[in-house]
């Protein structure tokens, strides 16, 4: 099974601020990544698939890179609705899986 | 637009099966896998497993095989997850969701709560 790691566990953050968020696979995936914000008591929402594109509705502040292991999701100017937690996941294999999650906290 | 609606909210007790509802709206169903993502209480999200509501073909996490089936009938556009043999640590948030092929999930369902107490 793949494996993804992200880091930090927690950010603290504030309004305006840049912040990147690091998910690491345990083998590569090419460019088999999506980014998912979550707000407490809600599902999941889209952000980004295969790595760097942007979902349909979603602000262009939010910007993913990567491929192969390593990938990057950054937030260019953080707003209010923003402080969420953020998942990456791969679906390169048959069994895709999530990284632990990223808290983004109000500093 | 797509849509995935789950059942209510489940109590059950250790030892008992649950089994959950997923209607899906808008889309061509046996089009797109549905997937169960489940999140217990403060945690992250936890992959389940997939079906395809073409061919009724299932791939489970190793985590769950032996414990939980998942089911379809197209004829009303219901994917179902069913849980058995439960303790207090498969309480959580039970979601499905749905994905194109070898595509990203883009949908999601709203959400069932399944709390295991005695």
């Amino acid at each position: 099974d793949i494996q993804m790691t992200q880091s930090p566990s927690t950010l603290s953050a504030s309004v305006g601020d840049r912040v990147t968020i690091t998910c690491r696979a345990s083998q590569s995936i090419s460019r088999w990544l999506a980014w998912y914000q979550q707000i407490p008591g809600k599902a999941p929402k889209l952000l980004i698939y295969k790595a760097s594109n942007l979902e349909n509705g979603v602000p262009s502040r939010f910007s993913g890179s990567g491929s192969g292991t390593e990938f990057i999701l950054t937030i260019s100017s953080l707003q209010p609705d923003d402080f969420a937690t953020y998942y990456c996941q791969q679906y390169n294999s048959n069994s895709p899986s999530f990284g632990q999650g990223t808290k983004l906290e109000i500093k | 637009q797509a849509q995935l609606v789950q059942s209510g909210a489940e109590v059950k007790k250790p030892g008992a099966s649950v089994k959950v509802s997923c209607r899906a709206s808008g889309y061509t169903f046996t089009a797109y896998y549905i997937h169960w993502v489940r999140q217990a209480p403060g945690q992250g999200l936890e992959w389940m497993g997939w079906i395809n509501p073409n061919s009724g073909d299932t791939n489970f996490a190793q985590k769950f095989q032996g414990r939980v089936t998942m089911t379809r009938d197209t004829s009303i556009t219901t994917a179902y997850m069913e849980l058995s043999r439960l303790t207090s640590d498969d309480t959580a948030v039970y979601y499905c969701a749905r994905n194109y092929r070898k595509a990203h999930i883009d949908y999601w369902g709203q959400g069932t709560l399944v709390t295991v107490s005695s």
